[in-house]
């Protein structure tokens, strides 16, 4: 019983370089969400996918891109990271219905 | 406008006391969910309780429970009888238009602390 499984949990990059963060969910959800924690901030929406095949921006999508490259995969991209993306990045997963958001483990992101 | 307020940065309160964690909200929708959720030092993020617009008896799960006032658009946590294991960050959280709608809105988060 996974639940949302992230990768990595701990990331260290140089401004400028580029990553990828993983997600996957065993739930078989249709909704996927990715989330940035800052100090203070609580959590802000990056992307979401309300299904397979579809994404919208949250309130925080500069900087970002994703991916759903099925219904349980759902990636985060950081093309060119800077210092004002170091952050705490969850990935969640939900249906259309009244349950609640259930969350990855967390990715700590720290761009110098 | 925020659509969720937490004015509460930080709470503390006795062992074995109870304690009320403030949210307010803002939707126009008439059909919304409200959640809070826990987070403890380790990190990660514990769904604690569930309350629907149309639920008309507030919401309970063991030591939490839900205060719903509908009119003032306030859903605030109460704990009762805390324990050490209490001590961590309170999320409230909203989700609008539970039929079409997708986005979950978080608050900034209280920060509660239990004292022996």
């Amino acid at each position: 019983n996974a639940g949302v499984t992230q990768t990595p949990k701990f990331q260290v990059l140089k401004t400028g370089q580029s990553m990828t963060l993983q997600c996957a969910q065993d739930m078989n959800h249709n909704s996927m969400y990715w989330y940035r924690q800052d100090p203070g901030m609580g959590l802000r929406l990056i992307y979401y996918s309300a299904s397979e095949g579809t994404t919208d921006k949250g309130e925080v999508p500069n900087g970002y891109n994703v991916s759903r490259l099925n219904k349980r995969e759902f990636s985060l991209r950081l093309e060119s990271a800077a210092p004002s993306q170091t952050s705490v990045y969850f990935c969640a997963s939900s249906e259309r219905s009244l349950i609640p958001l259930h969350f990855g483990n967390g990715t700590r992101l720290t761009v110098t | 406008a925020q659509k969720i307020t937490q004015t509460q940065p930080g709470m503390f309160v006795q062992e074995k006391e109870a304690v009320t964690l403030d949210c307010t909200y803002d939707t126009s929708d008439q059909s919304y969910g409200l959640f809070w959720y826990k987070q403890p030092s380790s990190g990660e993020m514990i769904f604690l309780i569930y309350q629907g617009s149309y639920d008309e008896q507030n919401a309970t799960e063991g030591r939490y429970s839900l205060n719903f006032q509908k009119a003032r658009k306030s859903a605030n946590l109460v704990i009762s009888a805390s324990q050490l294991g209490d001590s961590a960050m309170y999320f409230c959280a909203m989700r609008e238009g539970l039929v079409t709608g997708n986005q979950f809105y978080f608050g900034t988060g209280t920060s509660l602390t239990v004292i022996p």
